[in-house]
């Protein structure tokens, strides 16, 4: 069975630091990663998807990184805002689009 | 493009009675999942749906149930409200295995 971790649970930057985001898995037969956002009371939002022939995707401030090897996922945000204050979730799924989500991290950023 | 549309978006109910959760997909979607979220217990996987047949259930007791229809719009059912059953239930849709998941908003559910 899939488990998905997420380490730290929380986490607090000042604004401008680079945030970086790690989220481990057990089996590394995963069809697809996925990073999320999301914000108090809301659903989530769909960040970045990399899929498991991918190494990494890429936008705007965000990088994620994937080592199926390793069991690793990492999210990087570039100098971060406070706007970008949220949990932040991982989810690994296999073949048939079954996602295994994480407990998240909860990220504040200190104007 | 339209997302995934949940409605409604709060509800309050009283223990003992059933609620239905509507989740209409994004256009082209086939596959919805059903997810409860608590403080304690995170995200738990419910249901997943695809073509009106239900593919995956998570570990939930039967008072938990739920359908899709042709159009790929699902509903949930929760019979015989316990407290307990207070989330934000989320649902997602996506292409099949391909394109990740989209979530809906949520529908805030308290029992009371």
């Amino acid at each position: 069975k899939q488990e998905v971790t997420q380490i730290p649970a929380a986490l607090s930057v000042p604004e401008g630091e680079n945030l970086v985001l790690n989220c481990s898995f057990t089996d590394s037969a995963i069809y697809n990663l996925q990073w999320f956002r999301q914000d108090p009371g809301k659903g989530l939002t769909s960040l970045l998807l990399i899929q498991s022939s991918q190494r990494e995707q890429t936008s705007g401030r965000l990088n994620a990184s994937l080592d199926k090897s390793s069991g690793r996922s990492t999210l990087y945000i570039a100098a971060s805002q406070p706007g970008d204050s949220a949990t932040y979730l991982c989810a690994a799924s296999d073949s048939w689009g079954k996602f295994q989500f994480g407990a998240g991290t909860q990220v504040v950023v200190t104007p | 493009k339209a997302g995934v549309t949940q409605t409604p978006r709060y509800l309050i109910k009283t223990r003992g009675q059933q609620v239905t959760l509507s989740c209409s997909p994004i256009s082209g979607h086939r596959s919805v999942s059903w997810y409860q979220q608590t403080p304690g217990q995170g995200l738990q996987f419910l249901f997943e749906y695809f073509s009106e047949t239900q593919r995956n259930k998570g570990n939930f007791p039967g008072r938990f149930s739920g359908r899709q229809f042709s159009n790929s719009r699902s509903e949930m059912n929760v019979s015989t409200l316990e407290l307990g059953d207070s989330a934000l239930y989320l649902c997602a849709s996506s292409l099949e295995m391909s394109g990740g998941y989209t979530f809906g908003s949520g529908t805030r559910l308290t029992v009371v």
